[in-house]
């Protein structure tokens, strides 16, 4: 299986701020990557995938970059909406493992 | 555009079984794939099968092979799991994983989520 390392767990900033999550995979996986956030007691929801393409609907404050075993998910100015949880999930292969979250708190 | 809505909350004994329905709304099924993914109390998110609806075919993670059972028709779609244990509660999701309109097919990550069922397992 491949694993999915996500760092930081956990992260504190303030509204305005840059943040950068990372996710490295533990085998080559090609730009077969995708990001979700969630908000406590809801499920789920696509941000990118294909590493880089931003989904539907989802503001350009929110991009992605990398290929191969190393992903980044950057917030160019982060937003009262946008504390949640972030995982990062490959479409490599099976089983469609994910990260283990990275959490975004308010400082 | 479709929307996925699950059936409701669980309560089972250990060693039983539980069926969670995902129906489709405002679309169908037929053309998509079904993934499942659960989440313990606390916890991350744990991928656990998938069905394709256009040619029948499943793949389940390791842990659940034996256990899970994924069916699917136009409209709705169908996790079964059996053998429950105390460490199977947890909010299970169902989720798009792709969808083909006409001769192309797209994997563009789990697009469209349910609203999650919540099975608990306890004596």
């Amino acid at each position: 299986d491949i694993q999915l390392t996500q760092s930081p767990s956990f992260l504190s900033a303030s509204v305005g701020d840059r943040v950068t999550i990372t996710c490295r995979a533990s085998h080559d996986i090609s730009s077969f990557l995708a990001w979700y956030q969630q908000k406590p007691g809801q499920a789920p929801s696509l941000l990118i995938y294909a590493a880089s393409t931003l989904q539907s609907g989802v503001p350009s404050r929110f991009s992605g970059s990398g290929s191969g075993t190393d992903f980044t998910l950057t917030i160019s100015s982060l937003q009262p909406e946008d504390f949640a949880t972030y995982y990062c999930q490959q479409l490599n292969s099976y089983p469609r493992t994910f990260g283990q979250g990275t959490k975004v708190d308010i400082k | 555009q479709v929307q996925l809505v699950q059936s409701g909350a669980e309560v089972r004994k250990p060693g039983s079984s539980v069926k969670i329905v995902c129906t489709a709304s405002g679309g169908t099924l037929s053309d998509s794939t079904i993934s499942w993914v659960r989440q313990a109390p606390g916890q991350g998110l744990e991928w656990v099968g998938q069905i394709n609806a256009l040619f029948g075919s499943t793949k389940y993670a390791q842990r659940f092979e034996g256990r899970l059972t994924l069916r699917t028709d136009a409209s709705t779609s169908d996790m079964y799991l059996s053998g429950l244990r105390s460490d199977d509660t947890a909010v299970y999701y169902c989720a798009r994983a792709g969808y083909c309109s006409g001769t192309n097919c797209y994997w563009p990550g789990f697009d469209i989520w349910g609203q999650g069922t919540l099975v608990t397992v306890s004596s």
